[in-house]
C-alpha cells in the first residue's frame, strides 16, 4: 500500500532564504508526482508535475525533483517570500489509470518578514 | 480561479440536518471528485465519477450520498452527520480520472 510523508509537518524561515520541501513515499512504481499548494481555508493549486520519466520540472522560483529509486521528490523554493506561506501538498498517483492519487499530510509553510 | 467552483464555502450543521454541497467545473472535464479533509489528515477521496457514473467510492458511510446529474455538476447529500464529519470538503474535476486533476475552494463543514 503506498504511503506519502512530508516531514517536517511546519517550518518558519525568514524572508529571502532558500528552502527546500521533503516528500517521500514507500512505492517506488508511480506514474507521477504532483506538488500542490493550499492556502488556509481554500482549494489546491497545482504548483508542478513531474512524470515517473523526468528528474524534475521548474517554474519561476519553485524546482521539483523526483528520484524513484530511493521514494523521495524535493520542491525548492528560492528567493522565499511571505506571499508563499502556505500548506504544500504533494501527491502521488500509482499508475496512468488510476483515478485515486494519494496526499501527504503537507508541510506548513511560514516565511517571517 | 481555476474554473470549479462550491457552494457554499461554509456550511454549519446539526445532526438531524439534511443538507447538499454543491459543485460545478467550466472546464469541459468528464470525471469529478469529492474528498475529504479532516484536520492533520491527508485529503481522503471519497468518490469518482466519470462520464456521470460513479466509478469509486472509498468506503464512504452512507450518511453521506454523492449525485452526479452531468458532467459538470455534482452534489454531495448530507443526512444524519456525526461531529467527526466536520471537515472542508473539496471537489475536483479531470478531463479523464488518468488526468490532472483541479480543485475547487471547498465548504468548510462544521457539525454541531
Amino acid at each position: 500500500k503506498q504511503e506519502v510523508t512530508q516531514i517536517p509537518a511546519a517550518l518558519s524561515v525568514p524572508e529571502g532564504e532558500n528552502l527546500v520541501l521533503n516528500c517521500s513515499f514507500t512505492d517506488s512504481a508511480i506514474y507521477n508526482l504532483q506538488w500542490f499548494r493550499q492556502d488556509p481555508g481554500k482549494g489546491l493549486t497545482s504548483l508542478l508535475l513531474i512524470q515517473s520519466s523526468q528528474r524534475e520540472q521548474t517554474s519561476g522560483r519553485l524546482n521539483a525533483s523526483l528520484d524513484k529509486s530511493s521514494g523521495r521528490s524535493t520542491l525548492y523554493i528560492a528567493a522565499s517570500q511571505p506571499g508563499d506561506s502556505a500548506t504544500y501538498l504533494c501527491a502521488v498517483r500509482p499508475d496512468s489509470s488510476a483515478s485515486k492519487i494519494i496526499f501527504g499530510s503537507g508541510t506548513r509553510l511560514s516565511i517571517r518578514p | 480561479e481555476t474554473g470549479v467552483t462550491q457552494t457554499p464555502r461554509h456550511l454549519v450543521m446539526g445532526m438531524t440536518n439534511k443538507k447538499s454541497l454543491k459543485c460545478e467545473q467550466h472546464l469541459g472535464h468528464n470525471a469529478m471528485y469529492w474528498y475529504k479533509q479532516s484536520a492533520k489528515k491527508p485529503l481522503e477521496l471519497m468518490f469518482v465519477y466519470n462520464f456521470k457514473e460513479q466509478t469509486e467510492n472509498n468506503s464512504v458511510p452512507s450518511r453521506f450520498s454523492p449525485e452526479c446529474p452531468n458532467s459538470s455538476h455534482l452534489f454531495l447529500h448530507l443526512h444524519t452527520l456525526q461531529p467527526e464529519d466536520s471537515a472542508l470538503y473539496l471537489c475536483a474535476s479531470s478531463p479523464g480520472t488518468s488526468y490532472e486533476q483541479y480543485f475547487g475552494p471547498g465548504t468548510r463543514l462544521t457539525v454541531t
